[in-house]
């Protein structure tokens, strides 16, 4: 079945440590996202990726960093500059350009202690 | 820049009865609309999209919106509402192909928590 991964469901981290979290596609995807969600706030986008070796930042890159090495993999790390890392991050794929429509993965809740 | 607004944070509703989840955006181009669903601790899933043509979409679920141009709005509704249609939903909004920009980032509004009680 084609679809997009998140590992792993769940992280814990202490305060001051980098964390990296995967986001897998084998839709053959050209474009993918990464977002944050926190209660009451929607989605809002921290980095998206339209090709291979080329990324932007979105609205909210500070204290993150991603790479795109491969088409079918967007890791993010969240860093120790983050200041509130605590949320639900979601990684999103789609087609690329005129393509809008998103497809989710199923989200990795990061809890800092 | 393009925003959207759901105008209700919280919808609760009765089993069987009609609910509208209201949706507007702004935008100074042309747009492509979506709205998604996440049931808790999941990803979101799409319910149905507005490209172009036909301002009534049917989507997945027995859901459906229209598209209003002039009122910049794209509400959702289902006439009769199960308990398993309790989740959170998102308005979302693009630019167009067409309206000349190569911006394909969605906007999201900040949801509105369906609750449907028995």
């Amino acid at each position: 079945d084609g679809g997009i991964t998140q590992s792993p469901k769940y992280l814990f981290r202490k305060e001051g440590q980098n964390v990296t979290l995967s986001c897998e596609q084998n839709l053959n995807h050209d474009a993918m996202y990464w977002y944050r969600q926190d209660p009451g706030q929607g989605l809002r986008l921290i980095y998206y990726s339209q090709i291979v070796n080329d990324f932007q930042k979105g609205d909210i890159a500070e204290g993150y960093s991603v790479s795109r090495e491969k088409k079918e993999s967007f890791p993010l790390t969240v860093t120790s500059a983050q200041k509130n890392p605590t949320a639900f991050y979601l990684c999103a794929s789609s087609r690329g350009p005129g393509f809008n429509e998103q497809f989710f993965g199923p989200g990795t809740r990061l809890t800092v202690l | 820049a393009q925003s959207v607004t759901q105008l209700d944070s919280q919808v609760p509703v009765f089993e069987e009865a009609p609910v509208e989840l209201r949706c507007n955006y702004s935008s100074s181009v042309s747009v492509y609309l979506f709205w998604y669903v996440q049931y808790p601790n999941q990803g979101l899933q799409l319910l149905l999209k507005y490209l172009s043509g036909s301002t009534l979409v049917k989507g997945i679920n027995g859901f459906e919106a229209e598209f209003n141009k002039s009122q910049t709005s794209f509400h959702l509704r289902k006439p009769s509402v199960h308990i398993s249609d309790t989740a959170e939903y998102f308005c979302a909004v693009t630019q167009a192909q067409n309206s000349g920009g190569s911006n394909y980032k969605l906007t999201f509004g900040k949801g509105t928590l369906l609750t449907v009680n028995p």
